[in-house]
């Protein structure tokens, strides 16, 4: 299996400039979350989904970012407008479901540096 | 509001020597998870503990939980340098999906 797939891997954009981060989950995995990490305030949840619908926002930052999953296969994180303080490595994870005892975990992708001048 | 704390943040070792890694989660979980990640890299999933008392052991390191205390600990036996990364714990509750994360703990081994 090829893993969770992010692109694109490095993102360097001005403040004002819309910005949108891809992300492939694994294949037949139902949930999809996006995390958010930088140094102050490490990795946090921003949304997640399950069977392409959205079930928590509530890390979502403010409205300038949205996230849409259109089919299984694919979602995408959007910026917009975007400032010097979205400056951070966004990494998309899935899962299959969990039962009481399942002992699976969130598979991380390689994550998308973004870098907002 | 679930919240996680690491201890310590920053550890260095010398080759050879054991030390413990300690995460304290606030409110009742039954899922905790320990990763890796390097430097520059995703994070990588070591360990996953269900139950109070569990372990868990995957070469030098060795995971246990403790969910009557609210604790996890991620023990490192005769630490070798490819064990340097930043190492993490999560906690999550029941069906609920959303991981809260530790702030992480990163390691340095020395020769």
């Amino acid at each position: 299996d090829a893993g969770v797939i992010q692109s694109p891997r490095h993102e360097v954009t001005e403040m004002g400039q819309e910005v949108t981060l891809r992300c492939k989950p694994i294949s037949g995995h139902d949930y999809l979350f996006w995390y958010r990490q930088t140094m102050m305030r490490g990795l946090e949840l921003l949304i997640y989904f399950n069977n392409n619908v959205p079930i928590d926002d509530s890390g979502m930052p403010e409205d300038r970012f949205s996230a849409k999953m259109p089919n299984a296969s694919f979602s995408t994180l959007k910026i917009q407008p975007s400032e010097p303080r979205d400056s951070a490595v966004y990494f998309c994870a899935s899962s299959s479901y969990w039962g009481v005892s399942s002992t699976d975990t969130q598979y991380f992708g390689p994550g998308t540096r973004l870098t907002v001048l | 509001e679930l919240k996680v704390e690491q201890n310590p943040l920053f550890l260095s070792m010398q080759e050879g020597k054991n030390y413990t890694i300690y995460c304290n989660y606030s409110t009742t979980s039954d899922r905790l998870y320990w990763y890796r990640q390097d430097p520059g890299k995703s994070l990588e999933s070591l360990f996953v503990l269900l139950s109070n008392g569990a372990v868990k052991q995957e070469g030098r390191l060795m995971a246990s939980l403790d969910t009557k205390a609210r604790l996890s600990t991620l023990h490192i036996t005769a630490a070798v340098h490819d064990l340097s990364a930043t190492y993490f714990c999560a906690a999550g509750r029941g069906s609920n999906y959303k991981l809260t994360f530790g702030k992480g703990t990163l390691l340095t081994v020395n020769p």
